[in-house]
């Protein structure tokens, strides 16, 4: 089952922060993110881990929720570079590394 | 390092007729992955192959679409016959190892226009 994303589209100007949050109804091993700009393939941020800490990406970081089987992305002073579709890619236990990615978020970032 | 390559990059095609994708995954990547992306939604994954084995197909429509990985490197996807439906990009990727760990790495991406 496809992980839900919210919000599905936000516009915060420069230097605003921004979180996206992915939710899945099944026990996840792990949670990718990937950020796709309009007409180019998605580019990897970051990975999740069961058990993991939360990681960061030089201004963008995130946290993985096991027992909630939620994860958020934290876009921190966000930059005109930030805007694109942001998916979540959620690896169930024992699926050897299949992901499902959500429903996605478009983010914008204006002057 | 050389990224992940596909082509063609564009292909325009009437229904029922027959397209192949090729993709050439980053060198050393054993684990190839074909997605199909409709507009506006998430990728959805096809095939999984680890070398030349398959090692999920489950929502690979099988009486039209096809995939191989001979020697475990380069990959051909393959409809046939296509439907309107099967409009979309088409993304391959590749990522080291098989373990949730590991990053995918994606290609450009082939746009398929069925009319």
């Amino acid at each position: 089952q496809q992980p839900v994303q919210s919000p599905q589209a936000v516009i915060l100007r420069e230097g605003e922060d921004a979180v996206i949050n992915c939710s899945s109804s099944k026990a996840l091993y792990s949670v990718h993110w990937y950020r796709q700009k309009h007409g180019e393939a998605p580019v990897f941020l970051m990975i999740l881990l069961k058990g993991g800490e939360q990681k960061g990406h030089e201004k963008i970081s995130a946290s993985f929720n096991e027992k909630k089987q939620q994860s958020s992305l934290y876009l921190t002073a966000s930059q005109l570079s930030y805007s694109g579709t942001y998916f979540c890619g959620t690896e169930k236990s024992g699926t050897a590394s299949k992901l499902t990615f959500g429903t996605g978020t478009r983010l914008q970032v204006t002057l | 390092e050389a990224g992940v390559a596909q082509s063609p990059r564009y292909k325009i095609i009437e229904k029922r007729q027959s397209v192949a994708f090729w993709c050439n995954p980053i060198s050393g990547h054993a684990t190839l992955y074909w997605y199909q992306q409709i507009l506006g939604q998430g990728p959805k994954l096809l095939i999984q192959f680890q070398n030349n084995g398959v090692v999920d197909d489950s929502q690979l429509p099988k009486d039209r679409f096809s995939a191989e990985r001979l020697k475990g490197v380069d990959s051909t996807l393959k409809i046939q016959p296509a439907k309107l439906e099967d409009s979309a990009v088409y993304l391959c990727a590749s990522s080291p190892g098989i373990a949730g760990y590991n990053e995918q790495f994606f290609g450009p991406g082939t746009r398929l226009t069925v009319l």
